[in-house]
């Protein structure tokens, strides 16, 4: 079965500061995977996707993230954090495309002044 | 633009009501999935759909039934809604990757 890992619950750091969130996965072949944003009492914006091909692989807002499959890990990067960055980010992973995905429980991020 | 609505944001329902969630999406996606968002629980899927009037059980199925009669439209049904099912309830359409609605915040009393 797949699985993600999140090991960092929250997560502060300082405006301008870089960022890196960590997602560890599971899975027998090779996964579908996901970064997702969301905001307090909003719903879930994909942030980048990775399916196959460059294993760096750049999103919206500025964020990357890069797919280790010696490491099992897709961590999500961002070299200048601003205030309004801070909110919950999701891993997830899928077997493929249009199939079931499975999140992780989230890092919340805060960014102080 | 993907676009993936949810009937309300908020909904405050009395014990024992029968409770309806709607979506709706505009991407033509033939893959429909309904969560539900708690803290310390991340996202757990309740139900989802291939098709339609086709639909499978997620990992809680429990006390929620589902309808697609159109592709683009999704409910969630509590059939008699409890107080442990006051939550964030999140609807996503899916090509290769999900979209997600804003998702609606039931309270039952």
């Amino acid at each position: 079965a797949q699985s993600v890992t999140q090991p960092d619950i929250h997560i502060t750091v300082s405006e301008g500061a870089s960022l890196e969130l960590r997602c560890n996965y599971s899975y027998g072949a090779t996964p579908y995977l996901f970064w997702y944003v969301q905001s307090p009492g909003q719903g879930l914006q994909l942030l980048l996707k990775y399916f196959s091909g460059d294993t760096l692989v750049q999103g919206i807002k500025g964020f990357e993230a890069e797919f280790k499959r010696s490491q099992s890990s897709f961590n999500l990067r961002k070299p200048s954090v601003h205030w309004s960055d801070a909110a919950e980010y999701f891993c997830a992973v899928s077997s493929g495309g249009y199939q079931k995905v499975t999140f992780g429980t989230g890092t919340k991020l805060q960014v102080i002044p | 633009d993907v676009k993936v609505t949810q009937s309300s944001r908020y909904l405050v329902k009395r014990t024992g009501e029968k409770v309806f969630l709607e979506c709706v999406q505009d991407m033509d996606h033939e893959n429909m999935f309904w969560y539900r968002q708690d803290p310390g629980l991340g996202l757990r899927l309740i139900y989802f759909s291939y098709d339609v009037k086709m639909k499978e059980k997620g990992d809680i199925p429990e006390g929620y039934s589902v309808s697609r009669e159109k592709k683009e439209r999704f409910s969630l049904i509590l059939e008699s809604a409890s107080t442990n099912q006051t939550s964030m309830y999140l609807c996503a359409s899916s090509g290769q990757a999900q979209y997600f609605g804003p998702g609606t915040r039931l309270t039952v009393t």
